[in-house]
């Protein structure tokens, strides 16, 4: 069974630094590309980052582009989403995406992880 | 990069209504479209993907199609558990992709 586990969230001043992991398992995760999607509270989902299977290419929405990075350790089954230069537009649930095999988009999801960017 | 345009963005139906809701992309996608569902609280899940292909596991009254630039999703018999907001997500080419705006099916 595929599960997908999020923790680092909290509450962070604007300005401020965050590093986000998603444990993965029932899966091999070396051979699947990851994505983070988020959404805001009472708010629709929004595409944050993508990283491909080896970690050798990334991709951002402008809206956090230079201000996020996604990595990822495949020695541990884990992807990561290190965010700094927050803003309170940021505030969301960040959700650990695993993109389905053959290029058909996104399948398994996390349950999430709240960030609150608030003075 | 291409935008995806929802409609409507909320609709009241009763339970056996055909519920029909749809997605425009900007640009032609071929069929590299998904459809999700979201209850309150609760991450997505993925109903459709490749515009028409049922995921397993999610009951027959779900159908998607289309292909190109419109896209569509039909409930064919809504049932109580169907309430929720749905998405669709448009993944064509390299990321950053695309929701669409979502859509809230109401209970009337």
């Amino acid at each position: 069974e595929v599960q997908l586990v999020e923790s680092g969230g909290g509450l962070v001043q604007p300005g401020g630094s965050l590093r986000l992991s998603c444990s993965a398992s029932g899966f091999t995760f070396s051979s699947y590309a990851m994505h983070w999607v988020r959404q805001a509270p009472g708010k629709g989902l929004e595409y944050v980052s993508a990283i491909s299977s080896n970690g050798g290419s990334t991709y951002y929405a402008d809206s956090v582009k230079g201000r996020f990075t996604i990595s990822r350790d495949n020695s541990k089954n884990t992807l990561y989403l290190q965010m700094s230069s927050l803003r309170a537009e940021d505030t969301a649930v960040y959700y650990c995406v695993k993109e389905a095999a053959g290029e058909i988009g996104l399948d398994y999801w996390g349950q999430g992880t709240l960030v609150t960017v608030s003075s | 990069d291409i935008q995806m345009t929802q409609s409507p963005s909320s609709l009241s139906a009763s339970v056996g209504d055909r519920v029909t809701i749809t997605c425009r992309a900007s640009q032609g996608i071929r069929n590299d479209l998904g459809w999700y569902q979201q209850k309150p609280g609760k991450a997505p899940k993925r109903l459709i993907y490749a515009a028409s292909s049922l995921q397993s596991g999610v009951p027959s009254r779900f159908s998607g199609s289309g292909s190109g630039t419109e896209f569509t999703l039909t409930i064919s018999s809504l049932q109580p558990e169907d309430f929720a907001t749905y998405y669709c997500l448009q993944h064509n080419s390299y990321p950053p992709w695309t929701f669409g705006q979502g859509t809230k099916v109401e209970i009337k």
